[in-house]
C-alpha cells in the first residue's frame, strides 16, 4: 500500500487560477519534501519542511507542513503554463532500522493558456 | 550544484539481455538510489546504497542487482531484462535537501 497519499491524481487549471495538492501520511514524517518533474524527465527539488508548522515559499509556490506532521500542502498562486508537470511529495521513513525516502504518486497537473 | 548523470536517456533491449544502467554523482554523496517510476505507481525503490561496496535492497529488488564499486557511481543491473522491466528509471544521491535525481533512463524491453 502506498504510505504517502497523494491527491488529486491529475489537475486541469485555467491560467491564472491559484490550486492546492495535497500529501497525507499515516505516520509522522521527519523530513517531507515536494519535487517537480516535466514529462520524461528526472525530477527537480522544490522544498523540505522539517518542522511541524512550518511554511516556504519560492516564487508563487507556497508548502506547508501541518502541526501534528503528517499533511502537506503545495499551493500554487495565479498558476502559469510553466508549472505545468508532475508534483511528487516525499519523505524520510524510518522503518527497518534504516531510513528510506518514499514518495506519493504524483499529480499531474495541466495549465491551460 | 550537484549533478547526478545517467548514462542513457533511452534504451531498447531485447527480452533476456543483460542491460547496464549506469549512474554518476560528483559530490562525493554516501548514499545513492535507484527508483523505477510507472503510471499510478509512483516512484519503488529498487536498490539503494549507503557506502562502497554496500547495498540494500528496497521495495522491488527481484530481478535486479546493483554494483557500488566507487564512491560517485552506482550501476543497476538487469540481470535477463523482462517485458515488465519496461519503465522509466531514476538514480539518485542524497544530500541534507533531499535528493538530487538524474534525468532518468527511459528504458523498453521488446
Amino acid at each position: 500500500s502506498q504510505e504517502l497519499e497523494q491527491s488529486p491524481q491529475s489537475l486541469i487549471v485555467q491560467e491564472g487560477k491559484n490550486l492546492t495538492i495535497n500529501c497525507t501520511s499515516s505516520k509522522t514524517l521527519y523530513g517531507l519534501y515536494w519535487y517537480k518533474q516535466k514529462y520524461g524527465e528526472g525530477l527537480i527539488f522544490l522544498m523540505m519542511l522539517q518542522k511541524g508548522g512550518e511554511e516556504k515559499s519560492h516564487e508563487k509556490i507556497t508548502a506547508k507542513l501541518d502541526e501534528k506532521k503528517q499533511q502537506s500542502s503545495l499551493h500554487i498562486t495565479a498558476s502559469q503554463p510553466s508549472h505545468a508537470g508532475i508534483y511528487l511529495c516525499g519523505a524520510d521513513h524510518f522503518t527497518s532500522g534504516t531510513y528510506k525516502y518514499i514518495f506519493g504518486t504524483g499529480t499531474r497537473l495541466k495549465v491551460l493558456a | 550544484d550537484v549533478k547526478v548523470t545517467q548514462s542513457s536517456r533511452y534504451l531498447v533491449k531485447r527480452t533476456g539481455e543483460k542491460v547496464f544502467l549506469e549512474c554518476v554523482q560528483d559530490m562525493d554523496h554516501e548514499n545513492m538510489f535507484w527508483y523505477r517510476q510507472d503510471p499510478g505507481l509512483g516512484l519503488r525503490l529498487i536498490y539503494f546504497s549507503y557506502d562502497v561496496k554496500m547495498k540494500e535492497k528496497g521495495d522491488i529488488p527481484e530481478g535486479y542487482s546493483v554494483s557500488r564499486e566507487k564512491k560517485e557511481r552506482f550501476s543497476l543491473i538487469l540481470e535477463s531484462a523482462s517485458t515488465n522491466q519496461t519503465s522509466m528509471y531514476l538514480c539518485a544521491s542524497s544530500s541534507r535537501t533531499g535528493l538530487d535525481f538524474g534525468q532518468g533512463t527511459r528504458l523498453t524491453v521488446v
